[in-house]
C-alpha cells in the first residue's frame, strides 16, 4: 500500500543550526512528492515538490529536498534554521488513482531553539 | 485569487449531534480532499472528488459521514450523530487534475465533542 512514514515526531536545533528532516515513501510508480508546513492556527503551506528531474529540489524560505529513488526518501534540508522556522512539517505523496491522491505522513514537529 | 474557505471555523457538540462543515474550493480547481487531522497528527484522507464524483470515500466512515459535491463546486461534510473519537481538525482542500500540482488548504473547522 501506498504510504509516508517521518520517524521523527519531534526535532529541536538550536537557531542557526543546519536541519534534516526525514520522509519515506512506499509507493510502486513514480511519486509526486511535496513538502508542507504547518504554522499554528494556520493552514498547510506548500514549501516545495518534486516530480522528476535534479534530485535536489529548492523550495521557499532556503528550504531544499533531496529526492533518492534507490532509498525512497525524500528529506528536508536547511542550512541554517531561524526560529520562525518552528512548526510541524508534513510529506506528502501524490499518486494517479481516479484522481490525484494525495496521503500524508504523521508529520514532525521542529522547534528551533535560541 | 481567493483561498479555499471553510465555515464554520470552530464547533462544539455532545455526542449523538448531527454537524455540518461547508467549503468553498478555489475557482476552476476540479478535484477536492476531505482531510481530517486529530490532534498532533497528520492529515488522513476522508474522501475525494473530481468534480462531482466521488473518487475515492474509502477511510470515511460510512455509518456516520457523508460528504457531497452536487454541482462540482462547493462541498458539504456531514457527521450524522458524532462520538467523541470524531473530536479533530477537518481540513478541506482543492487542487487541478494535473501531476505535481499542488493541494491548497483552507484553514479548516476545529470540531470538539464532548
Amino acid at each position: 500500500a501506498q504510504s509516508v512514514t517521518q520517524p521523527d515526531a519531534r526535532v529541536t536545533v538550536s537557531e542557526g543550526a543546519s536541519l534534516q528532516l526525514r520522509c519515506k515513501y512506499s509507493y510502486s510508480a513514480t511519486p509526486y512528492l511535496f513538502w508542507y508546513v504547518q504554522y499554528p492556527r494556520q493552514g498547510l503551506q506548500l514549501l516545495l515538490k518534486y516530480y522528476s528531474g535534479d534530485p535536489v529540489v529548492q523550495g521557499v524560505n532556503s528550504f531544499e529536498a533531496e529526492f533518492s529513488k534507490s532509498n525512497s526518501s525524500f528529506h528536508l534540508q536547511k542550512a541554517s534554521v531561524h526560529w520562525s522556522d518552528s512548526a510541524v512539517y508534513f510529506c506528502a505523496l501524490s499518486m494517479r488513482a481516479g484522481g490525484y491522491k494525495v496521503v500524508f505522513g504523521s508529520g514532525t514537529r521542529l522547534l528551533v531553539s535560541p | 485569487e481567493a483561498g479555499v474557505t471553510q465555515s464554520p471555523r470552530y464547533a462544539v457538540l455532545q455526542e449523538g449531534q448531527a454537524v455540518s462543515f461547508w467549503c468553498d474550493p478555489i475557482s476552476g480547481h476540479d478535484t477536492l480532499y476531505w482531510y481530517q487531522q486529530p490532534r498532533d497528527q497528520g492529515p488522513q484522507l476522508l474522501v475525494y472528488f473530481r468534480d462531482e464524483a466521488v473518487i475515492d470515500n474509502s477511510q470515511l466512515p460510512s455509518d456516520r459521514f457523508s460528504a457531497v459535491r452536487p454541482k462540482g463546486t462547493n462541498s458539504t461534510l456531514k457527521i450524522q450523530s458524532a462520538k467523541q473519537g470524531d473530536t479533530a481538525t477537518y481540513l478541506c482542500a482543492s487542487s487541478r487534475d494535473r501531476p505535481n500540482t499542488e493541494v491548497f488548504f483552507g484553514k479548516g473547522t476545529r470540531l470538539t465533542v464532548v
